[in-house]
């Protein structure tokens, strides 16, 4: 099984701000890894596909980059709205998902 | 309306068994492989099992290999989830998802599954 470890745990920024999450597999998974998002109460969202292709209706502030066992997903202005928990995932190898990392306000 | 609705959730006891179900709508549900993913309280998320667009294919995690059955009627619209021998650890929010572009590009809005006595 392909694990997935993202960093940090809980990202603590203020709106504006820039946020930066890592993603790191335990073996490469091409670029075969996306992103979600997930608020309270709600099922989680794709973002990012492939690495670095922005799902449809996702804001251009929304960046992945990465391949092989290394991912980002930069947020490079966060919004009221962008304070959630994302996860990464690969498709590699069936399917995982990282722990999560929480982007709360500070 | 482009949309995945999941319902069968409840409390169940350990070792008891519950179908889940998830009605698609607004898509052709035929042409998509299908996936139950679960969210234990608190918790990240775990991928569950998923079903070829023909229902002629399944696969699941080691979790639950052997304890719960994916099928779907495509003449329904309909993605189901035996759940047989469950355990505490069966605990979670249940989503059933598509992957049409082979990653959860649509998820339903879950349902609550407890295992307790």
């Amino acid at each position: 099984e392909i694990v997935l470890t993202q960093s940090p745990a809980t990202l603590s920024l203020s709106p504006g701000e820039r946020a930066t999450l890592s993603c790191r597999a335990s073996q490469s998974v091409s670029s075969f890894l996306a992103w979600y998002q997930q608020k309270p109460g709600q099922a989680p969202r794709l973002l990012i596909y492939d690495a670095s292709k922005r799902a449809t209706g996702i804001p251009a502030r929304f960046s992945g980059s990465g391949s092989g066992t290394d991912f980002t997903l930069t947020i490079s202005s966060l919004e009221p709205e962008d304070f959630a928990v994302y996860y990464c995932q690969q498709r590699s190898s069936w399917w995982t998902f990282g722990q999560g990392t929480k982007v709360e306000i500070k | 309306e482009v949309q995945l609705v999941e319902s069968g959730g409840g409390l169940v006891q350990p070792g008891g068994s519950l179908r889940l179900s998830c009605v698609a709508a607004g898509f052709t549900f035929s042409s998509y492989w299908m996936h139950w993913v679960r969210q234990a309280p608190g918790k990240g998320l775990e991928w569950v099992s998923r079903v070829n667009s023909d229902g002629s294919r399944t696969t699941y995690a080691d979790s639950v290999k052997g304890r719960f059955t994916i099928s779907r009627d495509n003449a329904k619209n309909t993605l189901d989830l035996q759940m047989n021998s469950v355990r505490a650890e069966d605990t979670a929010v249940y989503y059933c998802a598509t992957s049409g572009n082979s990653y959860f590009d649509l998820w339903g809005r879950g349902t609550l599954v407890t295992v307790s006595s």
